[in-house]
């Protein structure tokens, strides 16, 4: 079956720092989605990028999908506090809108200030 | 409503007993999903529905574990003779599931959760 990982499991920084979590797949994807929860809450929707080697930016966050669409990436520019969080990446193979969304294994980020 | 609702929010039983777990989904949802969280860890997969197909129950780890969707809207999660290991947040989403749509934009809409107690 489809399997989405995804690297560092935990990632420590120091605030002002850059964090980079990587979602890769087992199979082509058509299109991956990216999920922020925050501690002891649940996952929110951040993005969904669709097409090949798309890049999307929400202020200080960029995100990106791989040309080949099995892999993808969630970059956060000079981290806050309030980035602190576990990302989690989530991935449909078809179109198909019924298709059952894959998460990735999750990346969590705790931040030093 | 606002969004998706779980109840109760908090559950403790006596390893043993059967909980019943409730989700309600943002109305006009077709698509519905639980998953299981383990303190720190990611998103079990546990089961998904989809309109009026069958629902994929690939990811219920065991035979006491079973849910249904009552007229394509609440759902309730049932596990039977809980076990110390089912302790977990059990969250629940839906999503539009736009058919056919190019691009297929299908955002989950989570829940609080419940969170699981067996002593």
């Amino acid at each position: 079956g489809q399997q989405v990982m995804q690297i560092p499991q935990y990632q420590h920084v120091q605030e002002g720092e850059d964090f980079t979590t990587y979602c890769n797949s087992s199979t082509t994807l058509s299109n991956i989605q990216w999920y922020k929860q925050r501690p002891g809450g649940h996952p929110v929707f951040l993005i969904q990028l669709v097409k090949s080697g798309e890049v999307k930016k929400q202020k200080r966050l960029t995100f990106q999908f791989g040309e080949a669409k099995k892999n993808s990436s969630l970059h956060i520019t000079a981290t806050q506090t309030t980035d602190v969080g576990t990302y989690f990446c989530a991935g449909q193979i078809s179109n198909f809108g019924n298709e059952k969304l894959t998460f990735g294994t999750g990346t969590r980020l705790t931040i030093i200030p | 409503g606002a969004g998706v609702s779980q109840s109760p929010s908090n559950k403790v039983t006596e390893k043993g007993k059967d909980v019943e777990l409730r989700c309600d989904p943002i109305s006009g949802h077709t698509a519905l999903y639980w998953y299981r969280q383990s303190l720190g860890q990611g998103l079990e997969f546990l089961i998904y529905f989809q309109g009026n197909s069958a629902p994929d129950k690939s990811g219920l780890p065991s035979d006491r574990f079973s849910a249904e969707r009552t007229g394509g809207s609440v759902s309730t999660l049932t596990i039977q003779r809980t076990q110390q290991e089912d302790s977990a947040v059990y969250l629940c989403a839906s999503s539009l599931a736009q058919l056919g749509l190019a691009g297929g934009f299908n955002e989950q809409f989570f829940g609080p959760g419940t969170r699981l107690t067996v002593l």
